[in-house]
């Protein structure tokens, strides 16, 4: 079975700290994906990445980066976390687009920023 | 631009009612792909379904059933016989073709949440 890991299930922050979420992924997978889900938003594409070393933007990028080093592995990093950060964030890994693009998601994380 | 629309934001049925939850998108591209996704309490958002646009035939899983008509923009899906374990948040997802016929990423709709009472 895929499994996607995430460093937290619940994580609280004070504004203006750096925070680092981590996502883990075994099936070898080459794209990976972070969210975040607030109420009566649905999921909204923060960042993704295709390759190791290698971003782009999503719909929502500002006040986030990532980080990609090793394939397995995909970091989200609020460089000084903001109280409307608060929200849950997901996770998500597939692999490379094919006519399978299935994307299997992590437990999530549910952050607040106080 | 790309849209899904998930007009039904709660439903609350009781066990073994039938219920479908609705979904319409909108998209310029003749190729696309379309997804359900299921969000148990626990969290964890679980694949479902897949239909490329170029495939409108229905498709039937044990309980669950996808209606997919382009002529409406439309990818429906029905759960017979509900159950209490069917309880989550349901959400339709579109994406687009990229360049070379792979997939771009995932819209979401904004969900609906169905609650299933014994």
């Amino acid at each position: 079975d895929v499994k996607v890991t995430q460093s937290s299930r619940y994580l609280v922050k004070r504004t203006g700290e750096k925070v680092f979420l981590e996502c883990v992924q075994d099936m070898d997978h080459e794209n990976m994906f972070w969210y975040r889900q607030d109420p009566g938003l649905g999921l909204r594409l923060i960042y993704f990445s295709y390759d190791v070393k290698m971003k782009e933007k999503g719909d929502i990028p500002e006040g986030y980066s990532v980080s990609r080093e090793k394939k397995e592995r995909f970091s989200l990093i609020l460089e000084s976390a903001s109280t409307n950060q608060t929200s849950m964030y997901l996770c998500a890994s597939s692999d490379h687009p094919t006519d399978l693009y299935e994307q299997y998601f992590g437990p999530g994380t549910r952050l607040t920023v106080t | 631009a790309q849209k899904v629309t998930q007009a039904q934001t709660e439903i609350s049925v009781v066990e073994k009612e039938d219920v479908t939850l609705d979904c319409v998108y909108e998209t310029r591209d003749t190729t696309y792909y379309l997804f359900w996704y299921k969000q148990p309490p626990s969290g964890e958002l679980v694949f479902l379904i897949r239909r490329n646009s170029f495939d409108e035939q229905n498709e039937i899983s044990g309980r669950y059933s996808w209606n997919f008509q382009k002529s409406t923009s439309s990818f429906n899906f029905t759960i017979t016989a509900s159950q209490v374990v069917d309880s989550a948040v349901y959400f339709c997802a579109l994406s687009e073709a990229r360049d070379g016929g792979s997939q771009g990423n995932l819209i979401f709709g904004k969900g609906t949440k169905l609650s299933v009472k014994p």
